[in-house]
């Protein structure tokens, strides 16, 4: 069966120290979305892409990151992370951009200490 | 700006019905969704809702009225493991989706 999956589920760093969260899908869609998601916010879009190569930021993108070269991954790397970086992160694909019936992953819960 | 409101708790009894009301006011519309999420889960998609009117999928309805940037989500024959928050969103011109905080769902027996 395809999926999406996030690795690590969960992560403690330290301020300053630069992190590298994984998404891979095997529904082989073109789009693929990084959101933070915390206490009293909606999900906020982090980061986008809708193909290989293509990146795009999201209404939170200072101090994230992304790369896609390949349709499988979108890995989200913090630069230096920070402790308002302390979140729920969560990876989602869909098949068009018309289509935002997304699947998600499991999450990864971030702390920054 | 962009903006979608909902409750952010709402409690109901086991077998009874419950609504749960979204307005929006965003740059455009191109549809309106309902993700269901357990606590330390993913969300799961509900519900898409494009045109006025309501769309009914077992249990679970939604709603929509562009004219008045409102929906609703309607459970029935609530059970136990209703419970979980309910998101909902707006794909605005852009193609983005624009989330709400969410309405934490609370089934007692």
């Amino acid at each position: 069966d395809a999926e999406i999956t996030q690795s690590p589920r969960h992560k403690i760093t330290e301020t300053g120290r630069q992190v590298t969260l994984a998404c891979h899908q095997t529904w082989n869609h073109n789009n693929m979305f990084w959101y933070r998601q915390d206490l009293g916010h909606g999900l906020r879009l982090i980061h986008y892409s809708y193909g290989v190569q293509d990146t795009n930021k999201g209404e939170v993108s200072d101090g994230y990151s992304v790369s896609r070269s390949n349709t499988e991954d979108l890995p989200l790397t913090l630069e230096s992370a920070a402790s308002s970086q302390t979140s729920v992160y969560f990876c989602a694909s869909s098949e068009s951009v018309e289509v935002a019936d997304a699947f998600f992953g499991q999450g990864t819960r971030l702390t920054v200490v | 700006g962009q903006n979608i409101d909902q409750p952010t708790e709402m409690t109901a009894t086991e077998g009874a019905i419950v609504q749960i009301n979204c307005t929006y006011q965003t740059s455009g519309f191109n549809g309106l969704f309902w993700y269901q999420q357990h606590a330390g889960e993913a969300p799961t998609f509900l519900s898409y809702n494009v045109l006025d009117g309501l769309e009914e999928k077992g249990r679970f309805s939604s709603f929509l009225s562009r004219s008045k940037g409102y929906s609703y989500l309607l459970l029935k024959e609530l059970q136990m493991k209703d419970s979980a928050s309910y998101l909902c969103a707006v794909m605005d011109s852009n193609y983005q989706l624009i989330w709400g905080a969410g309405t934490k769902l609370i089934i007692k027996p």
